[in-house]
């Protein structure tokens, strides 16, 4: 069965300091891997994807997500953080084309950058 | 830019209500989806929708039902709310049959069942 774990409920940073939200997967298959961000009373906004290829993926609002397949992990990045990207985050896969529509997301984490 | 909106943002009802949540895409999008997002839990799947008058349980459809009936709306019915129902429902779309698209998500509707 597919499912998506992001250890951590929070993740605290200072302003200018590079961030790292973390997120495994487990999934049979080839892994379709995405990022979202929910700004306060928002809901979902998308990030950036993995579908194949290169394994640092660029996205929106600067972050990037690296792919690691051995250690079937898809941690988002950003080098310099801004109070601004504090925010609630979560990371989603979904199988290939045997796992039909459904999306698996992660409980989310919670992002709090202090100026 | 795609939109999708929902009916209320914010809804209160009783125990044993007929609740209905609207969902409306203006970018012609084939796959609609409804979640419930709570607290620890992330987004959970109640039902999905590839086509006008088709829909696919997702992870938790129990106490719920949808409907299609036009392309660009997407209802969730909550035949008779429960207290365990309280929750924030996100709609969602995505266009065609592609697996590596992006959803797109409505503001939400926080719901609570008294």
């Amino acid at each position: 069965a597919q499912s998506v774990a992001q250890p951590e409920d929070q993740v605290n940073v200072a302003e200018g300091n590079p961030l790292t939200v973390k997120c495994t997967y487990s999934v049979s298959g080839n892994p379709y891997l995405f990022w979202y961000v929910q700004y306060p009373n928002r809901g979902l906004q998308f990030l950036l994807k993995y579908i194949t290829g290169d394994n640092l993926v660029k996205g929106s609002y600067g972050f990037e997500a690296e792919f690691n397949k051995s250690q079937t992990s898809f941690h988002l990045k950003k080098p310099s953080a801004l109070v601004s990207d504090s925010a609630l985050y979560f990371c989603a896969v979904r199988r290939d084309h045997t796992g039909g529509f459904k999306t698996i997301f992660g409980a989310g984490t919670r992002l709090f950058v202090k100026a | 830019d795609v939109k999708v909106t929902q009916s209320s943002r914010y809804l209160v009802k009783r125990t044993g209500e007929k609740v209905f949540l609207e969902c409306v895409q203006d970018m012609d999008h084939e796959n609609m989806f409804w979640y419930r997002q709570d607290p620890g839990l992330g987004l959970r799947l109640i039902y999905f929708s590839y086509d006008v008058k088709m829909k696919e349980k997702g992870d938790i459809p129990e106490g719920y039902s949808v409907s299609r009936e036009k392309k660009e709306r997407f209802s969730l019915i909550l035949e008779s709310a429960s207290t365990n129902q309280t929750s924030m429902y996100l709609c969602a779309s995505s266009p065609g049959l592609a697996l590596d698209n992006e959803q797109f998500f409505g503001p939400g509707t926080r719901l609570t069942v008294l």
